[in-house]
């Protein structure tokens, strides 16, 4: 079975500066997609962010990018120019061959002015 | 369109009650899920139909009943709750369960 961790369960940031959140997982297969999903207290599970494990180039979406360590099983998301919208619990989530979306516990980020 | 549609957002029922949640997609998806959802905690999957036909129930009790009458509506029949299974519950929808889902804003469920 695959288990997704998420070892910080709150973490904050200073408005426009850089915050990286940690997820690491563990799985038998090969081939797989790694997510960042975001809710913010709208309820709505947004897509931040998608990783293919066979892809070795790391993804980005505008200010949000991952570092994806396939070896190291690790996936963590690095928000740049954090923003006040960007204030809400982010899940790190796994899919495999089953049709199953496996989360994390997620990571409370509060963005301060 | 590109959305995930649930109705009703917010729902009240006695123990004694039968309701129904609606979820509805119109991106050609052919896998869709039902998600429970508590206070701070993750979302934990309960069912999946795939091509119309339910190919994952995670040990769910009875009292919750799926269904999925076409390719773009997905239901849930409820009856007979107890108040723990007060909870947001989420539907989502994907391409092949592997491309990304997307998420309706869930109903959030009262039980009195």
């Amino acid at each position: 079975a695959q288990t997704v961790t998420q070892s910080q369960p709150e973490m904050s940031v200073q408005e426009a500066e850089t915050v990286t959140l940690s997820c690491t997982y563990d799985t038998s297969e090969s081939n797989y997609y790694l997510f960042w999903y975001k809710q913010p207290p709208s309820r709505q599970m947004i897509l931040v962010i998608r990783q293919e494990a066979y892809k070795q180039q790391n993804a980005t979406e505008n200010r949000f990018s991952v570092n994806f360590q396939k070896a190291a099983k690790s996936f963590s998301l690095k928000i740049s120019d954090s923003q006040l919208g960007d204030t809400a619990m982010y899940f790190c989530a796994f899919a495999g061959s089953n049709y199953k979306l496996t989360f994390g516990k997620g990571t409370l980020l509060t963005v301060n002015p | 369109d590109t959305e995930v549609t649930q109705t009703p957002k917010h729902l009240v029922m006695g123990m004694t009650n039968k309701k129904s949640l609606k979820c509805e997609q119109h991106m050609g998806h052919r896998a869709m899920y039902w998600y429970k959802q508590k206070a701070k905690k993750p979302p934990e999957l309960m069912f999946v139909y795939s091509y119309e036909k339910l190919s994952i129930n995670e040990s769910v009790p009875s009292r919750f009943s799926p269904e999925c009458p076409n390719s773009s509506l997905l239901n849930l029949h409820l009856h007979a709750l107890q108040p723990e299974d007060s909870a947001l519950y989420l539907c989502a929808s994907s391409q092949a369960g592997n491309y990304g889902y997307t998420f309706g804003s869930g109903t959030r469920l009262t039980v009195v």
